[in-house]
């Protein structure tokens, strides 16, 4: 356990509505991340930072937007939310001798309908 | 841009059985790391193994080894004595050294049959 915890850990929304999922963590890891998983594509890259206040995209970033003003806490945010945003979304953290190795909170199920 | 294949998305195995996963990537870098996690139905990803490009001794944790051919660029994980927890999405995944992205393979869902 890294000491990552996402919230909410389900969540159902309507489409267009603005939704944020939040990822903290407890051990002041610097690099943090958001991922999506769905069927057939693994787990795919959103933004990641790397520090506070630095974020960058990821390979499926468009309609998304990230913010980290504490070491602690990495939200994503999307704007309006889509049917195609539908998913798991795992945040995870970088840690490791060689800070190579990432771990993972428990996921966020979120629905848009 | 890096890429990681795993070709088989489903296998099923009796329980006490060896299976072996397949993963293929392809870079031309090389110093890079790769990975092996298991998402169990909780949906909690678990690093399983993992191994630096630059060691040519396969890693190995309990019953969980992989056999890395670089040239190949193949990177295959053998579950010995297979357990019913081991029943899984087991994915594979690479960082190249310094890298901030990790890049994953589709998965494999292995079920182990009673």
């Amino acid at each position: 356990d890294a000491g990552i915890t996402q919230s909410p850990r389900h969540k159902v929304t309507e489409t267009g509505t603005p939704v944020t999922l939040r990822c903290h963590q407890t051990e002041n890891h610097r690099y943090m991340y958001w991922y999506r998983q769905d069927p057939g594509h693994g787990l795919r890259l959103i933004h990641y930072s790397y520090g506070v206040k630095d974020t960058d995209k990821g390979e499926v970033s468009d309609g998304y937007s990230v913010s980290r003003s504490k070491t602690e806490d990495f939200l994503l945010t999307l704007e309006s939310a889509t049917s195609s945003q539908t998913s798991v979304y795992f945040c995870a953290i970088k840690t490791g001798t060689a800070n190579t190795e990432a771990f993972f909170g428990q996921g966020t199920r979120l629905t848009v309908v | 841009a890096q890429t990681v294949t795993q070709s088989q998305p489903e296998m099923s195995v009796q329980e006490a059985e060896t299976v072996t996963l397949s993963c293929t990537y392809d870079t031309s870098e090389s110093n890079y790391y790769l990975f092996w996690y298991k998402q169990p139905p909780s949906r909690q990803m678990i690093l399983v193994i993992r191994q630096e490009a630059y060691k040519q001794q396969n890693a190995t944790e309990n019953r969980f080894s992989v056999n890395f051919q670089k040239a190949a660029k193949s990177f295959s994980l053998k579950i010995s004595d297979s357990q019913l927890g081991d029943t899984a999405m087991y994915f594979c995944a690479f960082t190249l050294q310094g890298a901030q992205k990790l890049v994953f393979g589709q998965g494999t869902r292995l079920t182990i049959n009673p």
